[in-house]
């Protein structure tokens, strides 16, 4: 399968600080999505990039999507504690066996310190 | 609601008794996969089904099986269950299989699997 590197692995912050984590890829994407899962839940889609360059926000979060269309970077400002979970880069296969599917990071895991 | 279903959401089992993990979706959604969780690895794709009858496999499809009779149904079955399938499970489904975007995938709670 596609191989997605993701980091940091964890992260430990204070509440208020700022975060940041990127994805990088051997191969081309169309669509990367950031991800995030909270303790005994799935992942829930917090940002869609689909275009090389873009950048994009959701509230406190920011996304872009690397120009070379091989990365990706998710930035949360303020920090809070609700922000504690673990974050998911995916790559979104855009042509042949790989069309469709989602190719995932391997997490990093962010914890809030009041 | 629109959602996504898998049951049970725990289970702990003995190498070799089959079982099945039962994902249902409400959203009419053509695609559906699951993927297991491990610590440090990420999500992986075990095997997907892009329509009623078509299933291929994903990344770690050893020692699973699917169907898709129906559907809003999309079943995992291990038929010998082993301990190194100790795992996290999802169910995920998408409208349609496309490069395209919009498409976003849904994911269940999980269903959280221990083989003794």
């Amino acid at each position: 399968g596609q191989q997605l590197n993701q980091s940091p692995q964890s992260m430990f912050i204070q509440e208020g600080e700022d975060v940041s984590m990127n994805c990088t890829s051997s191969s081309i994407f169309n669509t990367w999505l950031w991800y995030k899962q909270d303790p005994g839940e799935g992942p829930v889609l917090l940002i869609a990039l689909y275009k090389a360059g873009e950048l994009t926000s959701n509230g406190r979060l920011t996304a872009q999507f690397g120009i070379t269309r091989k990365d990706s970077f998710l930035n949360i400002s303020a920090s809070i504690p609700s922000d504690v979970g673990i974050y998911f880069c995916a790559g979104l296969g855009r042509r042949g066996s790989t069309l469709g599917r989602l190719y995932f990071g391997r997490g990093t895991q962010l914890t809030v310190w009041p | 609601e629109a959602q996504v279903t898998q049951n049970p959401r725990y289970l702990i089992t003995v190498t070799g008794k089959k079982l099945t993990v039962t994902c249902s979706q409400n959203m009419n959604h053509e695609y559906m996969s699951w993927y297991r969780q491990d610590p440090g690895l990420g999500l992986r794709q075990i095997y997907y089904s892009m329509n009623v009858e078509v299933t291929d496999k994903g990344d770690v499809p050893e020692g699973y099986k699917v169907s898709r009779k129906e559907k809003r149904n999309f079943p995992l079955i291990l038929e010998s269950p082993s301990p190194n399938q100790t795992s996290l499970y999802f169910c995920a489904s998408s409208l349609s299989r496309t490069a395209n975007h919009r498409d976003t995938q849904y994911f269940g709670p999980g269903t959280r699997l221990t083989v003794l």
